[in-house]
């Protein structure tokens, strides 16, 4: 079974300073794998998604996420945290075969950035 | 339109009642899904159309919770004899035509927030 755990539930950084939001999945075959950003009142948004190709993902905004297998780890970073980063972050892995519209969302990620 | 419209965006009822959700997705987007996110958790998927008819509708909780798409765009959520554990924010997703990779990148909504006291 596919599922994915996002080792975080609250994440505060200071701007200027590194972003790393952890997510760690598990599947029976080499998964595709999603971050999305909500903010508040706002629908889900995609920042990035790995399909098998690259293991380095850039995403928009300045965030990446690096496929590790050896892991099962799909993190997602970003060098430099600006104040509109702040919103829920969520890893998401996509199920193939008969529940093809079945993502699989974790609980997400809350980041704040200070000032 | 330009994106995923779902009305109402806020919606409060009593226990036992019967509300409707509605989504209207981008155009040309043949697949439309529904998830339900409770506070403090990630969205859960309920049910997806590809086109008219439900491809997938493992995700509905019970008996209670159907979803239509009479003419393959605009659907709408439907909740009978609601209880105060369905309130959650819903929120309305579509997509391109969907492929067996389950690497389809949904489009969401802002979501109707349903409160039931």
């Amino acid at each position: 079974a596919q599922s994915v755990t996002q080792l975080d539930s609250h994440v505060s950084v200071s701007e200027g300073t590194p972003v790393l939001l952890r997510c760690n999945y598990s599947s029976s075959y080499s998964p595709s794998l999603f971050w999305y950003v909500q903010h508040p009142n706002k629908g889900l948004q995609l920042l990035l998604k790995y399909t098998s190709a690259a293991t380095l993902v850039k995403g928009i905004n300045g965030f990446e996420a690096e496929f590790k297998k050896s892991e099962t780890s799909f993190h997602l970073t970003k060098p430099s945290a600006h104040m509109s980063d702040a919103a829920e972050y969520f890893c998401v892995v996509g199920l193939r075969g008969g529940s093809q519209g079945n993502l699989i969302f974790g609980k997400g990620t809350k980041l704040s950035v200070k000032p | 339109g330009a994106g995923v419209s779902q009305t109402p965006s806020n919606k409060v009822t009593e226990k036992g009642k019967y509300v409707e959700l509605r989504c209207d997705p981008i155009s040309g987007h043949t697949a439309l899904y529904w998830y339900r996110q409770s506070l403090g958790q990630g969205p859960e998927f309920l049910i997806y159309f590809q086109g008219t008819g439900a491809a997938d509708d493992s995700g509905l909780p019970n008996d209670r919770f159907f979803a239509v798409r009479p003419e393959g765009s605009v659907s709408t959520l439907k909740i009978q004899r609601t209880e105060r554990g369905d309130s959650a924010v819903y929120l309305c997703a579509s997509s391109l035509m969907t492929t067996g990779s389950g690497a389809n990148v949904l489009t969401f909504g802002a979501g109707s927030r349903l409160t039931v006291l």
